[in-house]
């Protein structure tokens, strides 16, 4: 079965300040994508940033990077310099690279930018 | 590129009745998927569609829910027989290739008094 657990249900930083969001996932399959997701209050889910699975290289987009170690299936994400803007939930996702492409979420990180 | 429209935004029904949502990809996004939300859970996968086919279904799909996408453009999603447990936020998303990645709509939040 695969799974996606994110053990930090709330969190909170001051703006301008950096914090990281943490994901660990399961799958046995080698070949897939990771995602971060945000979805501000009453809003439309937004992409974050992606990981290709086969690549070392962590993603990096703007204030937004990823800590990703496959091999304790670890996928984190680090926000700079937090903006008010940033509040919302944050959902790690994976999704294999064959057949229905489905996402597998977690359960989500409520973040909280504190003015 | 208008985004993923879903409508409508919000229903409102009695248990028992019949509700039908509608989502609209973005032009030429021949993926489309329908996601499930439940207070204080991530999306959860019901079913996806390449085109006009429907690929694959979730066990989460039960009888009282069909899924179309007629002409390979827009999609409805129906649930027969609405039950307490169906209240949920019902996302939408769609993709060109299985490269690149989903976008969703706002949801229809579905309420089931």
């Amino acid at each position: 079965a695969q799974t996606v657990t994110q053990s930090q249900p709330e969190m909170s930083v001051q703006e301008a300040e950096t914090v990281t969001l943490s994901c660990t996932y399961d799958t046995s399959e080698n070949n897939y994508y990771l995602f971060w997701y945000k979805q501000p209050p009453s809003r439309q889910m937004i992409l974050v940033i992606r990981q290709e699975a086969y690549k070392q290289q962590n993603a990096t987009e703007n204030r937004f990077s990823v800590n990703f170690q496959k091999a304790a299936k670890s996928f984190s994400l680090k926000i700079s310099d937090s903006q008010l803007g940033d509040t919302a939930m944050y959902f790690c996702a994976f999704t294999f690279r064959t057949g229905a492409n489905n996402l597998f979420f977690g359960t989500g990180t409520r973040l909280t930018v504190i003015p | 590129d208008t985004g993923v429209s879903q409508n409508p935004r919000h229903k409102i029904t009695k248990r028992g009745q019949n509700v039908t949502f509608r989502c609209d990809p973005i032009s030429e996004h021949n993926r489309l998927y329908w996601y499930r939300q439940t207070l204080g859970q991530g999306p959860e996968f019901l079913t996806y569609f390449q085109n006009e086919a429907q690929l694959e279904k979730s066990r989460l799909l039960s009888d009282r829910f069909s899924a179309e996408r007629p002409k390979g453009s827009f999609s409805t999603l129906e649930i027969q027989r609405t039950e307490q447990g169906d209240s949920a936020m019902y996302l939408c998303a769609s993709s060109t290739s299985i490269n690149q990645p989903q976008h969703f709509g706002d949801g229809t939040r579905l309420s089931i008094l």
